[in-house]
């Protein structure tokens, strides 16, 4: 079944405590990218991947960073997490950059 | 500035009273218009992409339109697990990402 696997999908963590949020895609899709989705704000791009070792930068990328070293993984890193990156999280693929997105189930996150 | 407005935020609809929810877009060179489902707690799940001004595509009580402007989605006879939020897209100039609209969150009772 082609499918966006995101963990975890829940948690809840400290200002300051590093976390990584895993994205793994089976679809073989060279473009890979990360949103979030605050209430009244819509979905807005974090980070996407044009291809493995190729990243930039979205919308709102302050307190994020990316990696891709393999195709089919998108990891999203917070550093140094604080309370304004609370907020539901989408990892999404796609066979090409700007196509028709699948996405992940979503990752809550609650940074206390 | 690549954009996206849909309306109305919400749209409360007794089963089989059909309705129409409006995106419109401002985007140089549309290179694809999206329309997406979200059910709470889920990720976006994809309805149909549009490309040029007339085309329509149906999916079940969902069909879809363009123009220049906007798009509509249109929902003939709803029905209670037609119950979503709605959500529009456009293709960023650059080509790197969906630009998202706020969405439109459809109840449908029974």
């Amino acid at each position: 079944e082609a499918q966006v696997t995101q963990n975890p999908r829940y948690l809840i963590t400290v200002t300051g405590k590093k976390l990584t949020v895993t994205c793994s895609q089976n679809m073989n899709h060279e473009y890979m990218s990360w949103y979030r989705q605050d209430p009244g704000l819509g979905l807005r791009q974090i980070y996407y991947s044009m291809n493995v070792e190729v990243t930039d930068k979205g919308d709102v990328p302050e307190g994020y960073k990316v990696s891709r070293k393999e195709k089919r993984n998108f990891p999203l890193i917070l550093e140094s997490p604080s309370p304004n990156q609370t907020s539901l999280y989408f990892c999404a693929s796609s066979s090409v950059a700007g196509g028709e997105l699948f996405f992940g189930e979503g990752s809550r996150l609650t940074v206390l | 500035e690549d954009q996206v407005t849909q309306s109305p935020e919400a749209l409360r609809l007794q089963e089989g009273e059909s309705s129409s929810l409006n995106c419109s877009y401002t985007v140089s060179g549309l290179r694809g218009l999206f329309w997406y489902r979200q059910d709470p707690g889920k990720g976006p799940e994809f309805l149909f992409t549009l490309y040029s001004a007339g085309e329509e595509k149906e999916k079940e009580r969902l069909k879809a339109t363009l123009t220049k402007k906007e798009s509509f989605l249109h929902i003939t006879a709803p029905k209670p697990e037609d119950s979503a939020t709605y959500l529009c897209a456009v293709r960023n100039q650059a080509g790197t990402a969906l630009i998202f609209g706020k969405g439109t969150t459809l109840s449908v009772s029974s």
